[in-house]
């Protein structure tokens, strides 16, 4: 299946400090990719859908101005958590989609944050 | 409201046991369901099923569609320690949006 990478796997930051975290698609070319939440025990949560050359959906509830995704080329979309806080501490993952209507989608690792 | 409903929400069985693991769900125009599992990190493919009956296979997993119904079931048989994980159901929907469900833990005992 195809790769999506993403970086950095885990990450540590002072609060009020900002994250920037890549996801790649490796070998394929991604128009949408997603960017996902994960709390403990519990399902993702979809936070924006980012489409390659256009501003980014983000879900009911997501603060644009606090998790800003950019997806400037088919290959890479960054989310950069701003100004973190304890409370942005979570497992974020992306994941992209290829060109094709029914949509089989590929992850991320993920990444682990963590505000101090 | 798009919904996907797994259930059930946890299951602990021994090692050699057979599983059926449920997901129903609500979309405004259904494209594929798709099946995840997720040890500790993010989830790896399982399956994707756009398609009624047609029963889909790996080894000891295998899934199923039904679109008039709106349920899907991944059996896992021989079960083993390995299996346990967070199995994911998703649908892709006409709003090309992937709608998780909230997940079936299974743990399997040695």
């Amino acid at each position: 299946g195809a790769v999506v990478s993403q970086h950095p796997s885990w990450v540590i930051c002072k609060s009020g400090t900002s994250v920037k975290i890549e996801c790649r698609s490796l070998d394929f070319q991604a128009t949408t990719m997603f960017w996902y939440r994960q709390f403990p025990k519990q399902s993702l949560m979809l936070m924006a859908t980012s489409n390659e050359g256009s501003k980014a959906t983000y879900e009911q509830g997501v603060e644009k101005d606090k998790f800003l995704i950019n997806h400037a080329s088919l290959t890479l979309s960054t989310l950069t958590v701003t100004s973190a806080h304890p409370e942005d501490s979570s497992f974020y993952i992306c994941s992209a989609r290829e060109s094709s209507w029914t949509g089989e989608l590929f992850f991320g690792e993920g990444s682990r944050l963590t505000v101090l | 409201e798009d919904k996907v409903v797994q259930s059930p929400l946890s299951l602990v069985v021994h090692e050699g046991d057979t599983v059926t693991l449920n997901c129903s769900y609500e979309v405004t125009n259904f494209r594929s369901l798709l099946w995840y599992k997720q040890e500790k990190k993010a989830p790896t493919f399982l399956f994707m099923l756009t398609s009624s009956g047609i029963e889909k296979k790996s080894g000891r997993l295998s899934s199923i569609l039904d679109k008039k119904e709106l349920f899907s079931i991944l059996n896992i048989t021989a079960t083993q320690t390995g299996d346990s994980a967070i199995y994911l159901c998703a649908v892709f929907s006409g709003t090309y949006k992937y709608i998780f469900g909230t997940g079936t833990r299974l743990k399997v005992l040695a």
